[in-house]
């Protein structure tokens, strides 16, 4: 069975600071990777996705993910974050056979303040 | 192009009551789902759909049904409603082309059950 684990709840930063939020998965297959951000009131958005090939997975405002094998880690990452980034974050994955049915991780809360 | 829309929004129920949750989509797509959003929980799979005609259990199906009768709707039941089904219900659809393999997620219905 799959799981994802993101190992923070909430993660309140400053605008402009860099920021991680860390996800951690266990699965038996290969596996494909999910970021997805949904703000208040609003349905998940993708984010960026992990399929294939580079490791290094990049969004369209700045963020980026690296998948980690070894480390069964898709840590997610800003350099710098603006007030519009906050938001709830979700980790999720699935594999390849599956109906492509995401496994969610709990999610993380990030907080910009000014 | 609407993408995914859910009807209604918002609901209020008693305990017992039954209600309807309609997912439509005009993307094409095959594969439907519904989800749960639970403070702390991420989403939670209910039921699936790979199909006009068919359907599938999640990891969370007990006091629901579903309904896959025209491709692009999908239908989420409540029989007897039940306070534990307090959430925010999202539908989604999967794109399925090679190198997208990313699901689309309405804008979400919650739910209160009195």
């Amino acid at each position: 069975a799959q799981s994802v684990t993101q190992l923070d709840s909430q993660v309140p930063v400053f605008e402009e600071a860099p920021v991680e939020l860390r996800c951690n998965y266990s699965s038996s297959v290969s596996v494909y990777l999910f970021w997805y951000v949904q703000y208040p009131n609003q349905g998940l958005q993708l984010l960026l996705k992990y399929l294939s090939g580079s490791t290094l997975v990049e969004s369209i405002n700045g963020f980026e993910a690296e998948f980690n094998k070894s480390q069964t880690s898709f840590h997610l990452r800003k350099p710098s974050v603006h007030i519009s980034d906050t938001a709830e974050y979700f980790c999720a994955v699935t594999h390849s056979g599956g109906y492509n049915k995401l496994i969610f991780g709990a999610g993380t809360r990030l907080a910009v303040h000014p | 192009n609407a993408g995914v829309t859910q009807t209604p929004k918002f609901r209020v129920l008693k305990t017992g009551q039954s209600m309807t949750l309609l997912c439509a989509q005009d993307m094409n797509h095959e594969y439907m789902y519904w989800y749960r959003q639970d403070p702390g929980m991420g989403l939670r799979l209910i039921h699936y759909s790979v199909g006009e005609g068919t359907t599938a259990k999640g990891e969370v199906p007990d006091g629901y049904n579903v309904s896959r009768l025209k491709k692009q709707n999908f239908l989420l039941g409540l029989e007897s409603a039940a306070p534990s089904q307090t959430s925010v219900y999202f539908c989604a659809t999967h794109d399925r082309d090679p190198g997208a393999d990313t699901q689309y997620f309405g804008p979400g219905t919650r739910l209160t059950v009195l």
